[in-house]
Parts: C-alpha cells; sequence; structure tokens
C-alpha cells in the first residue's frame, strides 16, 4: 500500500540554525501539506501547496517558513532560522484529488536547543 | 469560528466492549469530516470520514455518525481490542478534502483488559 514517507525522523538543531525536512508523497498525489503538533498538544495545519504554489498558509507559517517541490517526488519544508517553539512533530501530507482524504507520513520530531 | 472540541479528554474501555468517542464542531460551513487514529510516536492515521450530505458510514468495526443540527459526530469502534489503544482525533474539512484539516484536541483511548 501506498504511503507518505519523511526523512529525518529525528532532528536536533540549535536555535538559529536552518533546517529542511523532507517528504515524499504518494506518487499520483497532486495536493501536499505539512501540519505540526506541538508534545500533547493538538495537530495544526501549517501549509497546503498545490501545482507548485502555496494554496494556503496559517499564522504560524511565517517568513520563516519556506516550502518546495524541487523534483518530482520531493516536497520539503525548511525553517531558516530555527527558534525554541519550533520544536515539534511535523508531519506531511498529501491527496490525490478533492474528493480524497488526506494521508499523513509518520512525521519528523524536531527539538531545537 | 472555525473549531473542533471533544467532550472527553480520556477514555478507557474494557476488552471486547464498544467504545464510543464524542466530537463537536462549531463551524456549519464543514462539510467533510474524518477520524484519525494516532498511536504513539505515529502520525495520523486515516479510520473513517464521511462527508455532510450522511449521516451514517460504516466500516470495518468502526461506524460514524454525524449530526447535523447539533453538529455532533462520534465514532463507534465495536468490540474493542488492544491495538485500538491511540488518541482519535475528529477533523473537519470546509469546502473540500483538498482544503486544511482542523484537529481537535484528541481523546486517548485505553483498553482495560
Amino acid at each position: 500500500e501506498p504511503e507518505v514517507t519523511q526523512t529525518p525522523s529525528h532532528q536536533v538543531t540549535q536555535m538559529g540554525q536552518e533546517v529542511i525536512l523532507r517528504c515524499v508523497p504518494i506518487s499520483n498525489h497532486l495536493y501536499f501539506y505539512w501540519y505540526r503538533q506541538i508534545l500533547g498538544q493538538k495537530v495544526e495545519f501549517l501549509v497546503s501547496f498545490y501545482n507548485n504554489e502555496i494554496s494556503e498558509k496559517s499564522e504560524i507559517f511565517d517568513d520563516q517558513f519556506s516550502v518546495e517541490r524541487p523534483d518530482g517526488s520531493n516536497f520539503t519544508l525548511k525553517i531558516r532560522s530555527t527558534k525554541l517553539e519550533d520544536s515539534a512533530m511535523y508531519f506531511c501530507a498529501s491527496t490525490g484529488t478533492e474528493q480524497e482524504t488526506q494521508y499523513f507520513g509518520p512525521g519528523t520530531r524536531l527539538l531545537v536547543l | 469560528g472555525e473549531s473542533v472540541g471533544l467532550h472527553l479528554p480520556t477514555l478507557s474501555v474494557q476488552e471486547g466492549d464498544n467504545s464510543i468517542i464524542n466530537c463537536a464542531y462549531s463551524n456549519s460551513a464543514s462539510d467533510y469530516f474524518i477520524w484519525y487514529k494516532q498511536e504513539s510516536g505515529k502520525g495520523p492515521q486515516f479510520i473513517i470520514d464521511i462527508r455532510s450530505n450522511m449521516d451514517k458510514r460504516q466500516g470495518q468495526r468502526v461506524t460514524v455518525l454525524l449530526n447535523k443540527t447539533v453538529k455532533h459526530l462520534s465514532l463507534q469502534i465495536a468490540a474493542t481490542q488492544p491495538g485500538d489503544s491511540a488518541v482519535y482525533f475528529c477533523a473537519e474539512n470546509i469546502h473540500s478534502s483538498a482544503s486544511k484539516i482542523i484537529f481537535g484536541s484528541g481523546t486517548r483511548l485505553s483498553i482495560r483488559p
């Protein structure tokens, strides 16, 4: 069964450093998403991406965040200068059409020290 | 406003019994609802969904009920098993399943042997 994959599974970084989180969505999917989950809290929407551009972003997704689909398979989330409060699980999701549900990857646990 | 909330943060059920997890939503514009299961350290896993033109949908051992009049959603798990232990999130989309998912705060289901 096809699934969304994410790398790395864990990332530890120093405050102020740049991180890139990687996702490989399900291969025939067209809509891509990033969500995050701070420990013990609910999952929060960050950004959606379709047709090589951002469709929607939340207020969390400020200028420090960017997304890119550099090739036909990868979808990345970059945080330019990490802050302590960026520590969270980051989930990538994808869907093929507007009638299908979103499928989530296993997540990357980011810890900013 | 947009919000999806859960009535109970924790639910303890005897193995073999049925589980019922409830959820309230506040946005009348929501037209697609999803239940996700999240096990420790993993991403949200799709369980079942329902569109606003339905009031009941059944899957394997799971049933989702939607009451649009009182903006209430429930997930019923039949013959609960130890593997059902997880946090369950109700979630909603507005307008299409390709738009952002708004998650509720989650209910932790624990199974007593």
